[in-house]
């Protein structure tokens, strides 16, 4: 079946400690989205790519990077995790111009990060 | 401004009672519309959207969602709830103006089904 795969489930990491989560998909879609989300609140989101091309949000904080390397993968960069980015990390995807007029994101289940 | 309320935390209902779980927003242009739904430690699952055509809109799981242009509104629904329902649901929109991709997230509902 086609899916968002998201890597690892769990990630402990160390206060200031860089750390990479990474996210796949099957579904071919051009459009990728990282969010954040904190104790079961909405989603936030932190950039998105259309393609190659790299969206920041302008509240997103500078220790927060991506790299889209093909369309299948998509990467997070936490250079130096504080207590504050313990959180669930979603990707998500949907269709961009061109592969019709879904609109809609499919998301992967998410990396939950705890930072000692 | 756009934006999506969810006015509800949480909906408590009983097993085998309709439910519906409440949205409203507010764009400039016309909306894209969406439910998802989120269980424990879960990514956010697709149940339905509002793009164009019937007003009333069937997704998984047995939900349904009606959108009410008048009232701004697009609210969930289901005939009988089951426990299994028992989950975080969020509401979102998108102007269909806007050439970003970006969704417009309510806070979410908890919904709560006893047995």
């Amino acid at each position: 079946d086609a899916m968002v795969i998201q890597n690892p489930r769990y990630q402990v990491t160390q206060f200031g400690k860089p750390v990479t989560l990474s996210c796949s998909q099957t579904l071919n879609h051009n459009v990728m989205y990282w969010y954040q989300q904190k104790s079961s609140q909405a989603p936030k989101l932190l950039f998105h790519y259309y393609d190659k091309d790299f969206n920041n949000e302008a509240d997103t904080p500078d220790n927060f990077q991506s790299r889209r390397p093909n369309t299948s993968f998509c990467f997070l960069d936490i250079r130096s995790p504080g207590l504050g980015d313990a959180a669930m990390y979603l990707c998500a995807t949907s269709r961009g111009p061109g592969q019709g007029n879904g609109y809609e994101q499919y998301f992967g289940p998410g990396t939950r990060l705890t930072v000692t | 401004a756009q934006s999506v309320a969810q006015p509800e935390d949480q909906v408590n209902v009983a097993e085998g009672n309709p439910l519906t779980v409440k949205c409203t927003y507010s764009v400039s242009g016309n909306p894209y519309l969406f439910w998802y739904v989120q269980y424990p430690n879960r990514g956010l699952q697709f149940l339905l959207k509002y793009i164009t055509g019937d007003n009333l809109v069937k997704g998984s799981y047995g939900f349904e969602a009606e959108f009410n242009k008048s009232q701004t509104s697009f609210h969930l629904k289901k005939p009988s709830a089951l426990v299994s329902d028992s989950a975080l649901y969020f509401c979102a929109v998108r102007d269909d103006g806007d050439s970003n991709y970006q969704l417009i997230w309510g806070a979410g509902t908890k919904l709560i089904i006893k047995p």
